[in-house]
């Protein structure tokens, strides 16, 4: 079963904008995670918040968390061509500690 | 430093056969876990392997199995295919167990079922 579910399943921008994309989910979380995947291949992870923050950078990247609504963003700023990729979001149910559990995905295509 | 590879990158079995897919770990990495993701999908929790034993395990049935070896590194298998089991199989490791641990992704096997 997918905890998560990213809004929009599908964003195009042009290079240079920001994007954002929003994560909700369902019960209560340890932390959160983004991954970004190019093309069907393995995941790299971005950034992890955990359940007592609200804010965290690492780069261009933004990602806040509201787990009185249990819903996360993730902002690009000053997006480039690169980051074309599907964007995941991951949350750790806080009863199971080891187990992260993957939304369906944010499509972002970067236009030059 | 290399980071985690799996074997082999393509696959194409038929509905009954088995499969068996390779994984190793990161350097210094104890604990492999493995996901499905099928097309469109996001990655879904098959298993976890640390000190090798199954840790953890989703929601997926018996016919699914896997196994972890004194160097950490891990297989998993797949008995009696189904169309269904058609999708990526991702591996990621970390240094222990535990959520907060950051999980490195191999770049998967693909699977194909006919």
């Amino acid at each position: 079963s997918q905890q998560g579910e990213e809004d929009p399943q599908a964003l195009s921008i042009q290079e240079g904008e920001n994007a954002t994309m929003n994560c909700s989910y369902k019960t209560s979380i340890n932390n959160l995670q983004w991954y970004r995947q190019n093309s069907g291949r393995g995941l790299v992870h971005l950034i992890l918040i955990r359940s007592n923050e609200r804010e965290k950078h690492s780069g261009r990247l933004r990602v806040t968390l509201d787990t009185s609504k249990k819903s996360s963003s993730l902002l690009i700023t000053a997006s480039r061509a690169a980051d074309t990729a599907s964007y995941f979001c991951a949350t750790a149910p806080g009863n199971r500690d080891d187990k992260i559990i993957f939304g369906k995905g944010t499509r972002l295509h970067i236009l030059p | 430093d290399a980071g985690v590879t799996q074997s082999p990158t393509h696959l194409i079995k038929t509905r009954g056969q088995q499969v068996t897919l390779r994984c190793s770990p990161k350097s210094g990495h104890d604990t492999v876990s493995w996901y499905q993701q099928a097309l469109g999908q996001g990655p879904q929790f098959i298993f976890q392997y640390y000190e090798e034993e199954e840790r953890q395990r989703g929601n997926f049935p018996d016919r699914f199995s896997g196994h972890q070896f004194p160097n950490y590194s891990s297989e998993l298998n797949v008995n009696a295919l189904l169309l269904g089991d058609s999708a990526l199989y991702l591996c990621a490791s970390s240094p222990g167990t535990g959520s907060m641990k950051t999980q490195y992704f191999g770049p998967g096997t693909r699977l194909l079922v006919l």
